[in-house]
Parts: C-alpha cells; structure tokens; sequence
C-alpha cells in the first residue's frame, strides 16, 4: 500500500531564506509522486511531479524536489522564500489499481510560514 | 477558459437537509473525484468517477450520494445521514482514465460546508 508522512505541520522562515519541506513515502512500486500548494480556500495546484524520469524535478515558482529512492524521501526547496509563498504544501502519491483508477495518496500538509 | 468549476462557495446545511455541490468541468477530462479536507489532515476520498454512468466509493462514501449524467458534471449530494458534513470539498479530475499514475489531478476551488 502507499502512504506518505510530511514530517513538519509547520515550517517557518523569513523572506529571502531557503525553503526546505520535508517528505517521506512508501511504494509497493516505482511511484508517482506530486507537490500541490493550497492558499486559503482555494482548491490545489500543482507545483511539480515525479514520474520515473529525472530525479531532480523543476516545479513552478522556484520550486524544486529530489526524488530519492534509498530514503524514500521527496523533499520540496526553494532556494529563497518570498511571502506569497505563505501556503499549505500537500506531498502526494499515486496509487494505481488494475482497473485503470489513479488514488491519489496526501499526506497531512505543511502550513509554510514566511515572516518579513 | 478551461477550468473546474464548483458551486457555490460557501453552503449552509439546516439539520435533516440534503444538500448538493456542484461540480462542472471543461477539460474534457474521463475521470472526476470528490474530496473532503478537514483542519490538520489531508484529502480523503468520498467518490469517483471513470466514466458516465459509473462511479465508485471512496474511502469515506457513508452519507454522500453522486452521479455521473454528463461527462462534464458530477455533482455531490451530502445527506441528512452524513452526522458530520462541515468541511471543505474539493472536485478534481483527471485527463483519461486507464491511462495509468503519471498524470496530475486538477483541482476545482472547493465549497465549505457548514452547519446551520
């Protein structure tokens, strides 16, 4: 079964300081595996994802994840936060079944705090 | 413009009352779901929907009813049996179905649910 724990609720930094979200996942198979941001009731948008190609994965915005499959991890950074970064960051994988459905998997978020 | 769209954003259930969520899409998308977000966790499954005419239980269906007329509206039904329904909800879809994980999900802006 797949699952994916984000290790930080919240992160804080201040604006301009590198952005680190932390994710761990587990797979049964070579997964799929997606950053979505969420702003204050709004729906998700994605930010990148993770298909089997490169393992360094340029999303929108700055944004950049590294998939690495010895620590099943797929951490989220940006080299410089600014404050319209302030949002909730969802780690999500995709489960795939035998009838062709996609689940997706979320994890519980990170609420990114950005201070001035 | 192409998008998800979900009506209205904000509902207000009295008790013993069904209401129903839009959702409308013109990404000409096979594949359509329905979320719940509660405060602190992430997204949990209520429906989905392949194709017209079919849809399937998520993981947290009790209380909510679907259907799946028209390829581009799955409109969302929480009944007076669902005890507590105040959430957000968010409508996604997915390109085509049976074409396996890779693809993201788009997601629709979400209507939040409370109680009268």
């Amino acid at each position: 079964a797949q699952s994916v724990t984000q290790l930080d609720s919240h992160v804080s930094v201040s604006e301009g300081t590198p952005v680190l979200l932390r994710c761990n996942y587990s797979s049964s198979y070579s997964p799929s595996l997606f950053w979505y941001v969420q702003h204050p009731n709004k729906g998700l948008q994605l930010l990148l994802k993770y298909t089997s190609a490169a393992t360094l994965v340029k999303g929108i915005n700055g944004f950049e994840a590294e998939f690495k499959k010895s620590e099943t991890s797929f951490h989220l950074t940006k080299p410089s936060a600014h404050m319209s970064d302030a949002a909730e960051y969802f780690c999500v994988v995709s489960a795939y079944r035998d009838t062709g459905f996609q689940k997706l998997v979320f994890g519980t978020g990170t609420r990114l705090l950005v201070s001035p | 413009d192409g998008g998800i769209t979900q009506s209205p954003k904000y509902l207000f259930r009295k008790e013993g009352q069904n209401v129903t969520l839009s959702c409308e899409q013109n990404l000409n998308h096979d594949a359509m779901y329905w979320y719940r977000q509660d405060p602190g966790q992430g997204l949990r499954l209520i429906y989905y929907s392949q194709i017209v005419n079919d849809f399937q239980k998520g993981d947290i269906a009790e209380g909510y009813s679907v259907s799946r007329e028209k390829k581009e509206s799955f409109p969302l039904t929480v009944t007076s049996a669902q005890k507590n329904p105040t959430a957000f909800y968010l409508c996604a879809t997915h390109p085509v179905a049976g074409t396996g994980p890779e693809g993201p999900q788009h997601f629709g802006d979400g209507t939040r649910l409370s109680i009268l």
